[in-house]
């Protein structure tokens, strides 16, 4: 399996764009999580979504950010209009879960994005 | 909800010394606790995890402890090398959760000295 993949690598747009980063969860999947990391705050979780439904979505900083997930192997998490507090490494994560409760997290190698 | 707090923030040790990370949960209901190191530049990656039926788990250099009791669990990791520095972090699952969400620690940053 080729992991979680996730485009593009890295983004550098300014103040105001629209920033659209794409992930691919492993197949089998059933779970897909959203993170971002900086310097100051750490690793945060933004959103999660398990069966392709959201079921969290309370670490999303502001309205101007927002996520899909149209099927079981494609993810979006979109920013509209970027800022450059934005400016971070965005991370997808997936996992298979179940009912046992111990859920390995697998991270995709993150997008680097830089608002200016 | 679960809150994670990890301690030291930064450690640094010389090569050969034994390193120790410690974190502490708020949820009685986790049940699953993983440890990640992130090398510069790189994603974090999964270097052991224990469950909540378990005391203790080792994997060669490094061993993870939980007392579930006081809410807290431990990385260990003996005879330091360069290719440890790294940031660790600690998580725990959201109570028994089957969505798979972890909690994670705030880092600590390991800087083993050759």
């Amino acid at each position: 399996d080729a992991g979680v993949i996730q485009s593009p690598r890295h983004e550098v747009t300014e103040m105001g764009q629209e920033v659209t980063l794409r992930c691919k969860p492993i197949s089998g999947h059933n779970s897909l999580f959203w993170y971002r990391q900086t310097m100051m705050r750490g690793l945060e979780l933004l959103i999660y979504f398990n069966n392709n439904v959201p079921i969290d979505d309370s670490g999303m900083p502001e309205d101007r950010f927002s996520a899909k997930m149209p099927n079981a192997s494609f993810s979006t998490l979109k920013i509209q209009p970027s800022e450059p507090r934005d400016s971070a490494v965005y991370f997808c994560a997936s996992s298979q879960t179940g009912t046992s409760g111990y859920y390995e997290q697998y991270f995709g190698p993150g997008t680097r994005l830089t608002v200016t | 909800g679960e809150n994670v707090e990890q301690h030291p923030s930064t450690l640094s040790v010389q090569e050969g010394d034994s390193a120790v990370i410690k974190c502490t949960y708020s949820d009685s209901a986790s049940n699953y606790f993983p440890w990640y190191k992130q090398e510069l530049g790189k994603r974090p990656q999964l270097i052991i995890d224990i469950r909540s039926n378990v005391g203790e788990k080792k994997d060669q250099r490094i061993a993870v402890t939980l007392n579930k009791t006081a809410k807290h669990f431990s990385l260990h990791i003996t005879e330091t090398q360069p290719e440890d520095s790294a940031v660790y972090f600690c998580a725990a699952s959201q109570g028994n959760s089957n969505t798979g969400k972890l909690i994670f620690g705030q880092g600590t940053t390991l800087q083993v000295k050759p």
